[in-house]
């Protein structure tokens, strides 16, 4: 059962470009949602999270938009870069101790075309 | 300050045999946790050891066995091998009171190939 599903599976994105890429949930036992950065070769690097009280956070380039009545979270990369091109996930954890861990969706490859 | 180190980087095995990965968390970091990825797949939690005891488990089988040394590094035994264990093997350290909304900073994973 897969509780985190992501799209789209592959982007491409012209330099400049938002990318965007969204995620739906079905546990509403999750209460923080963090996104994945992975490199090829790498482990996946933690780029930005959010909790489920506020509707956007923003670092940077990277915006996640959270709509807790629909169960769904989003990753926005503004002014997308080439160095942007890597596998995204987003995850999903209960943070009270559920018996799960993180909980992937099944990753977004980017491109970003220069 | 050396991140997350893991060993081997590959390893191809053949149905049947045993094998076992190993971790060494981030210095200062107390917590190691497990995840199994499939090619093209997002990484899936196998289990967490903390004070060298299985904290949290995921739905991996009995065959998925793990231990943690007073170090903190850990190691991932895995028996009677399967071709569907072939996947990349990520370690993740953190810290206890943290670990699951802290930063989890992981390995870059051990390449397992079964044939």
């Amino acid at each position: 059962q897969q509780q985190v599903k992501q799209s789209p599976q592959s982007l491409i994105v012209q330099k400049g470009g938002i990318s965007i890429i969204n995620c739906a949930y079905e546990n509403t036992a999750f209460d923080y949602f963090p996104w994945y950065q992975q490199f090829p070769g790498k482990g996946p690097a933690l780029l930005i999270a959010i909790r489920p009280d506020v509707s956007e956070k923003k670092e940077g380039r990277f915006t996640i938009s959270f709509n807790k009545s629909a169960k769904q979270f989003s990753l926005h990369i503004m002014d997308s870069q080439p160095g942007d091109s890597a596998t995204y996930f987003c995850a999903a954890v209960n943070s009270g101790g559920g018996a799960d861990g993180l909980t992937f969706g099944k990753g977004t490859h980017l491109i970003i075309q220069p | 300050d050396a991140g997350v180190t893991q060993s081997p980087t590959h390893l191809i095995k053949t149905r049947g045999q045993q094998v076992t990965l190993r971790c060494s968390p981030k210095s200062g970091h107390d917590t190691v946790s497990w995840y199994q990825q499939a090619l093209g797949q997002g990484p899936q939690f196998i289990f967490q050891y903390y004070e060298e005891e299985e904290r949290q488990r995921g739905n991996f089988p009995d065959r998925f066995s793990g231990h943690q040394f007073p170090n903190y590094s850990s190691e991932l035994n895995v028996n009677a091998l399967l071709l569907g264990d072939s996947a990349l093997y990520l370690c993740a350290s953190s810290l206890v009171d943290t670990w699951s909304t802290d930063t989890q900073y992981f390995g870059p994973g051990t390449r397992l190939t079964v044939l």
